[in-house]
This record gives structure tokens, sequence and C-alpha cells, in this order.
């Protein structure tokens, strides 16, 4: 099992959108709609965002999307504010009662 | 709402077995959810550990299988890891946390600091 890949960083101003996506196999991402995305700022606990690819729990705001196609899971976030600084983590089903992490991705909001 | 709160030492000398433990309020960990490990060593991204089921039913990362032990005690509503042969590289932010089945894991404990060291 080797982690996800994700871009070690990316930034937008804010306003903007940008997406982050999440790269795993025919063994993960590619054979399971299981993919969730969580926010993780310095300090605190990660922020469960994104789940089965593309829902959102309640309460989190409509300015984050997900989206799969093959397999790449991708995370969209609009509307960029400084808050939304942060490192980013994709997680997906790997089969066997098994999960794995992508590597993280920081955004920067310049 | 459901909280999740770790606890155990925070500094284990190589070889040892690193033991942690996740107080479970607001809710029961006999609820049909799994609960779960991540860590995150320093400077480097969050990695999955393993899972518990109420029933005792466990599923553990590859990498760490043959080193790892999950347990579950009802009666106090937490469960627990152990890690053992424990090196450097163990030495990480641990965090407990909640996973609605396959959905996710949508409650996390605050994390807690284990350093690997003699």
């Amino acid at each position: 099992q080797s982690a996800l890949t994700q871009p070690a960083s990316v930034s937008g101003s804010p306003g903007q959108s940008i997406t982050i996506s999440c790269t795993g196999t025919s063994s993960d991402v590619g054979s399971y709609n299981l993919v969730s995305w969580y926010q993780h700022h310095p300090g605190k606990s990660p922020k469960f965002i994104i789940y089965e690819g593309s829902k959102r729990p309640s309460g989190v705001s409509d300015r984050f999307s997900g989206s799969t196609s093959g397999k790449t899971a991708s995370l969209t976030i609009s509307g960029l504010q400084p808050e939304d600084e942060a490192e980013y983590y994709c997680c997906s089903y790997a089969g066997s009662s098994t999960w794995i992490f992508g590597g993280g991705t920081k955004l920067s909001v310049l | 709402q459901v909280q999740l709160q770790e606890s155990g030492p925070g500094l284990v000398k190589p070889s040892g077995t690193l033991s942690l433990t996740c107080a479970v309020s607001g809710g029961s960990i006999s609820s049909s959810n799994w609960w779960s490990w991540v860590r995150q060593p320093p400077g480097k991204g969050l990695e999955w550990v393993g899972q518990i089921y109420h029933s005792g039913g466990t599923n553990y990362n590859p990498s760490l299988k043959s080193r790892v032990t999950m347990s579950v005690d009802k009666s106090r509503n937490q469960f627990s890891l152990n890690l053992s042969s424990v090196t450097a590289a163990d030495t990480a932010v641990y965090y407990c946390a909640r996973q609605l089945l396959v959905r996710g894991m949508d409650v996390w404990g605050q994390g807690t600091t284990v350093s690997v060291s003699s």
C-alpha cells in the first residue's frame, strides 16, 4: 500500500477557486467510490469535509465540493477565504477492510 | 454530541510498547460505527493505523499489522491501541476518530503526542 498521490502545495487568492487532486490506483480510488477529504489546520484535529467522493457532511460549507474520475479524486474549494489555508488530505477505501490517506496538500491563500 | 479524548504516556522507550486509550463521551461505543486510530509523524502526513468495532472486530494497516493490537472496553466506553516494538519512526501525534462505517471519520480527538526515545 502506497499513499495516494496529492500535490504538495497549491495556492490561490481570496475569492478564487482551486482544485486538489488525489490519484490512486485500480485497487483503491479506481475501484471504490469511498473517498473522503479532511481539512487540517496546524495544532488542531482534522475536519471531515467530503465523503463518498462528493457528499458534504451536515454543516460543511457548499464552497467545498468533490468529484471522482477513474483513479483520481478531486476537491474543489470555491470562493477561497483566508481561513481555508490548511493542509488537505484525501482518504480512500483500499480493499480488504483497509484505508489509505494521501500525502497531503498545503493550501496557501495569498 | 460525541467527543473523543486520547490519553497515555507521552514518552515510550525504543523496543517498548506504546499504549493509548480513547474515551468516548456523549454517545455509546456500541453504536454502529467503527473506532479508528490515525497518526501523523512530525512533518509528515496522516497514516491510518487501524480500527475496531464494538464487537471486537478489528482491521489493521498491513504495514503495522504485526505490531498492532486494538481492544474495546464497553463498560468504560473506551477503546485502546497497543503498538509493540516501537522505534523512533513511531513518534507521532496519535488521533482517535469515529468512523461512520464506510463514509469517513467524522469526529476526532484532539490528538496526543507520543515520542519514542531512550
